[in-house]
């Protein structure tokens, strides 16, 4: 579980707050991605980056706002969320190396809770 | 829209039995993937399958995938409580990188 790491686990935060999310992979991977899981629902990809750059946005809500600085580093920040965004988000990374099988590796997650 | 259907949804069953999770995906891929998730945790990948007729297997789970049919099964052989967890599948049709689409999951309960 130490190959990608998300900070906080768990958050609770007011429809009027900002704050981030954060992802770390330490696998040398060139993807990074951005899922939120709600109760009873299928995994929702919400952003890919390859190599630092976006390249999905799988219309994701303007209050969500990825950020990936490099390679390792994924952020997601939270404006005006609603109660409904309340869920698990989960990061992953995948090689994008042709030379490896593209299987995406998932952190712990960050619980949100919007009140 | 690619569209990945998992069944059953819920699968409660005694240790030692055998069953089947059926994994229907609406597009043509040769590529799936089947996670497991354990309540709070995240999610960790079991197998992954490439090609049509491809077969793995990990203790008491056997991954299968028939590309032509769309299908892919996840056998559990004579259960035992630590299988307890939701199973996803997932399928990436991306034909550079990875973009996966997941079934709803199937959560599975062994009773003793």
């Amino acid at each position: 579980e130490t190959g990608v790491t998300q900070t906080p686990r768990h958050l609770v935060m007011g429809m009027t707050n900002k704050k981030s999310l954060k992802c770390e992979q330490h696998l040398g991977h060139n993807a990074m991605y951005w899922y939120k899981q709600s109760a009873k629902k299928p995994l929702e990809l919400m952003f890919v980056y390859n190599f630092k750059e976006q390249t999905e946005n799988n219309s994701v809500p303007s209050r969500f706002s990825p950020e990936c600085p490099n390679s390792s580093h994924l952020f997601l920040h939270l404006h005006t969320l609603q109660p409904e965004d309340s869920a698990l988000y989960l990061c992953a990374s995948s090689p994008r190396d042709r030379g490896l099988v593209e299987t995406q590796y998932f952190g712990p997650g960050t619980r949100l809770l919007v009140l | 829209e690619l569209k990945v259907e998992q069944n059953p949804l819920f699968l409660s069953m005694q240790e030692g039995k055998n069953y089947t999770i059926y994994c229907n995906y609406s597009t043509t891929s040769d590529r799936l993937y089947w996670y497991r998730q354990d309540p709070g945790k995240s999610l960790e990948s079991l197998f992954v399958l490439l090609s049509n007729g491809a077969v793995k297997q990990e203790g008491r789970l056997m991954a299968s995938l028939d590309t032509k049919a769309r299908l892919s099964t996840l056998h559990i052989t004579a259960a035992v409580h630590d299988l307890s967890a939701t199973y996803f599948c997932a399928v990436d049709i991306e034909t550079s990188g990875s973009r996966l689409t997941f079934g709803e999951g199937t959560q599975l309960t062994v009773n003793p």
